[in-house]
C-alpha cells in the first residue's frame, strides 16, 4: 500500500525558505521508473504541476519556479524534499507529494499522493 | 493561465451524461498520452484514467476517455450525485519539459 504524507511549516513569511518533507512507503524511489512530483493548489484555484524527481535522480521543474525550486531525494529514509526559496504570498497553497508514473511513456501521472499541507505566506 | 484548455464548468441531470474537454498542443497532448483526475473539495486529487483511456483499478466504467491529436475528452455517463467534483486533464509537456494540468472543470449534478 503506497502512502505519502507532506509536512512542513504551515505559515511562511514573505522572502523566506520553504521547505517540505515528502515521507513515503510502499515503494521505493530506486525502483526504475518511479518518481515523487510535488503538486500545489492555490486556494480555490487550479492544480499547478511544480517539479519531478526521478529514481535516476534527474529533476524537472516548471519553468516559472525554475530558478527558485529544488527537489531532493533521500532513498535511505524514503523521503523528498522541496525547497522553495523567496516564498511571495502569491505561493500560499496547499501543497501535494505524488508518486509519479508515466516515465516509459513519456508523460506524467500519478497515482497517489498525500492528503496536502497548506502553506500560508504572510507577514 | 493553464497550458491545457478545460471549461470551467459544466452541468447536467442525474442520469444523463457529459463530456469534459480538453485542448492542448503538438508539444503536450500531441506528443504524449492524457491523464484525468477527480477532485472533492479539500480533498487530493483522484487518478481516473492515465494512458489516454487506462481506467485504474476502482474507476466506474461510466468513466471513459480518448484523445484526438490535440485535444482529450472525459465521458461521464449515467450521472450521479457524487460525481460532483472538480476534474482535470493532465500529462507532459515535451517544450516546457514538465508535467502541465488543465485548469478544471467543476461538474454540478443537479
Amino acid at each position: 500500500q503506497i502512502t505519502l504524507k507532506e509536512s512542513g511549516p504551515t505559515l511562511v513569511e514573505p522572502s523566506q525558505t520553504l521547505t517540505l518533507t515528502c515521507t513515503f512507503s510502499g515503494f521505493s524511489l530506486t525502483t526504475t521508473g518511479v518518481g515523487v512530483a510535488w503538486i500545489r493548489q492555490p486556494p480555490g484555484k487550479a492544480l499547478e504541476w511544480l517539479g519531478l524527481i526521478y529514481w535516476s535522480d534527474v529533476k524537472h521543474y516548471s519553468p516559472s519556479l525554475r530558478n527558485r525550486l529544488n527537489i531532493m531525494k533521500d532513498t535511505s529514509k524514503n523521503l523528498v524534499v522541496l525547497r522553495l526559496t523567496d516564498m511571495d504570498p502569491l505561493d500560499t497553497a496547499t501543497y501535494f507529494c505524488a508518486h509519479s508514473l508515466g516515465f516509459w511513456s513519456g508523460s506524467f501521472y500519478f497515482d497517489h499522493s498525500g492528503q496536502g499541507a497548506l502553506v500560508t505566506v504572510s507577514s | 493561465q493553464s497550458v491545457l484548455t478545460q471549461p470551467p464548468s459544466i452541468s447536467a441531470a442525474p442520469g444523463q451524461a457529459v463530456t469534459i474537454s480538453c485542448s492542448g498542443s503538438r508539444s503536450n497532448i500531441g506528443y504524449t498520452s492524457v491523464s484525468w483526475y477527480q477532485q472533492f473539495p479539500g480533498k487530493a486529487p483522484k487518478l481516473l484514467i492515465y494512458d489516454n483511456n487506462k481506467r485504474l483499478s476502482g474507476t466506474p466504467d461510466r468513466f471513459s476517455a480518448s484523445k484526438s491529436v490535440t485535444s482529450a475528452t472525459l465521458d461521464i455517463t449515467g450521472l450521479q450525485t457524487e460525481d460532483e467534483a472538480d476534474y482535470y486533464c493532465g500529462t507532459w509537456d515535451n517544450s516546457l519539459s514538465a508535467g502541465v494540468f488543465g485548469g478544471g472543470t467543476k461538474l454540478t449534478v443537479l
